[in-house]
């Protein structure tokens, strides 16, 4: 069963930062991997989506990378914002699980002034 | 419609009693999936709708809960005889395909549904 974890649960950096989420998953046979994140009491927004066959993707000051034989991919985000607080969740749509998509727990990131 | 759209947004409901929450996808995906995320829980797949398809429905908890989906487009997830425990954010998503077909799933506001 795959299983996928982010660490950290929750992180707190200061305007202007840049910084590195991490998502772990399990097994290695994926189709894909997507970035969302999740403002409080709303729904999830995408952020970036990777294909099983490549190794980043980049959208404004986002870049996400993934290597599928360590099972790792991470979110970096440059410059951050106060407006860049949020859930940041990875989701894996894989191999073995038909459609649906096997989501993180998250990390709950915190921008400072 | 330009996104997902789900409603209610908010539903209070007695211990016991049936609810109904509504999906609306993005026109032309064919692909309707719904989540539920419990508070301080990762999101939980519940079902699947993929065209004509017979829906996956690994993810339902228990059979008090159903799902249909009318016309490849709105579908409506069913809890009957409520429990405390159902209390959750059941968030609807959309893609144009499949989740393995490499396209991005859309996300809806969610439902937050307390049984009390």
């Amino acid at each position: 069963k795959q299983e996928v974890t982010q660490i950290p649960a929750a992180l707190s950096v200061p305007e202007g930062e840049n910084l590195v989420l991490n998502c772990s998953f399990t097994d290695s046979a994926i189709y894909n991997l997507q970035w969302f994140r999740q403002d409080p009491g709303k729904g999830l927004t995408s952020l970036l989506l990777i294909q099983s066959s490549q190794r980043e993707q980049t959208s404004g000051r986002l870049n996400a990378s993934l290597d599928k034989s360590s099972g790792r991919s991470t979110l970096y985000i440059a410059a951050s914002q106060p407006g860049d607080s949020a859930t940041y969740l990875c989701a894996i749509s894989e191999g073995g699980g038909g459609n649906k998509l096997t989501f993180g727990t998250g990390t709950q990131l915190k921008v400072e002034l | 419609g330009a996104g997902v759209s789900q409603s209610p947004s908010n539903k209070v409901t007695e211990k016991g009693k049936d609810v109904e929450l509504r999906c609306d996808p993005i026109s032309g995906h064919t692909a309707l999936y719904w989540y539920r995320q419990s508070l301080g829980q990762g999101l939980e797949f519940l079902i699947y709708f993929q065209g004509n398809s017979a829906p996956d429905k690994s993810g339902l908890p228990s059979d008090r809960f159903s799902a249909e989906r009318t016309g490849g487009s709105v579908s409506t997830l069913t809890i009957q005889r409520t429990q405390q425990e159902d209390s959750a954010v059941y968030l609807c998503a959309s893609s144009p395909q499949g989740a393995r077909f490499g396209t991005e799933a859309f996300f809806g506001q969610g439902t937050r549904l307390t049984v009390v």
